[in-house]
């Protein structure tokens, strides 16, 4: 069975440049989430989607960061405009539901220069 | 806010010893996850114990949870090279704003 599926793996951008990042998740799974881990420290959730509908986004710096899940299945967390600060790796993790077990994918290693 | 705090951040342990990660929680939860991260790779899920005294055990890597505590401990017998690796518990709290949350992982090292 296919794990989650992350692209691109890294990334190295200027600040204030846009960035996007996808996530496919486990067939099947209907709970989708974005964490940032920063490093030396546990992942925090961004934003969870329950099939296509963002139910959980109160940590996403709504001001520059935005996702979307079309047909509830891949998901695009973008990035507009980019901070130094937004420096690190970003995960997306999958389950069959909520409060399920999450399957990690790979993340994508965000540079911010 | 749930806190979740691991503790030691930091073990180097030689082959063939013993030892044990603690993970204790501030909020009440019965489901608690371990994962495992390899440098620049992504978590694996070990274990989720899910009621108090769940014990699971794996190799050489054996899980506890303790809910009156709100503690769960990982303990590692007779280590191996293999095995070293950042270990990350993560608790999902009860209630309606349920949100998985990380402690900020043991980084173990097995020293030959």
């Amino acid at each position: 069975e296919a794990g989650v599926v992350q692209s691109p793996r890294y990334k190295i951008i200027e600040k204030k440049q846009p960035v996007a990042f996808w996530c496919n998740p486990i067939s099947g799974h209907n709970t989708l989430y974005w964490y940032r881990q920063n490093l030396g420290q546990g992942p925090e959730l961004l934003i969870r989607y329950e099939n296509e509908e963002a139910v959980d986004d109160s940590q996403l710096p709504k001001d520059r960061f935005s996702a979307e899940r079309l047909k509830g299945v891949d998901s695009t967390l973008k990035i507009q405009p980019a901070e130094l600060g937004d420096s690190a790796v970003y995960l997306c993790a999958s389950s069959l539901q909520r409060g399920e077990t999450q399957y990690f994918g790979p993340g994508t290693r965000l540079l911010v220069l | 806010e749930l806190k979740v705090e691991q503790n030691p951040l930091f073990l180097s342990m030689q082959e063939g010893k013993n030892y044990t990660i603690y993970c204790n929680y501030s909020t009440t939860s019965d489901r608690l996850y371990w994962y495992r991260q390899d440098p620049g790779k992504s978590l694996e899920s070990l274990f989720v114990l899910l009621s108090n005294g769940a014990v699971k055990q794996e190799g050489r890597l054996m899980a506890s949870l303790d809910t009156k505590a709100r503690l769960s401990t990982l303990h590692i017998t007779a280590a191996v090279h293999d095995l070293s690796a950042t270990y990350f518990c993560a608790v999902d709290p009860r209630g309606s704003a349920r949100q998985l949350t990380f402690g900020s992982g043991t980084q173990l090292t097995v020293l030959p």
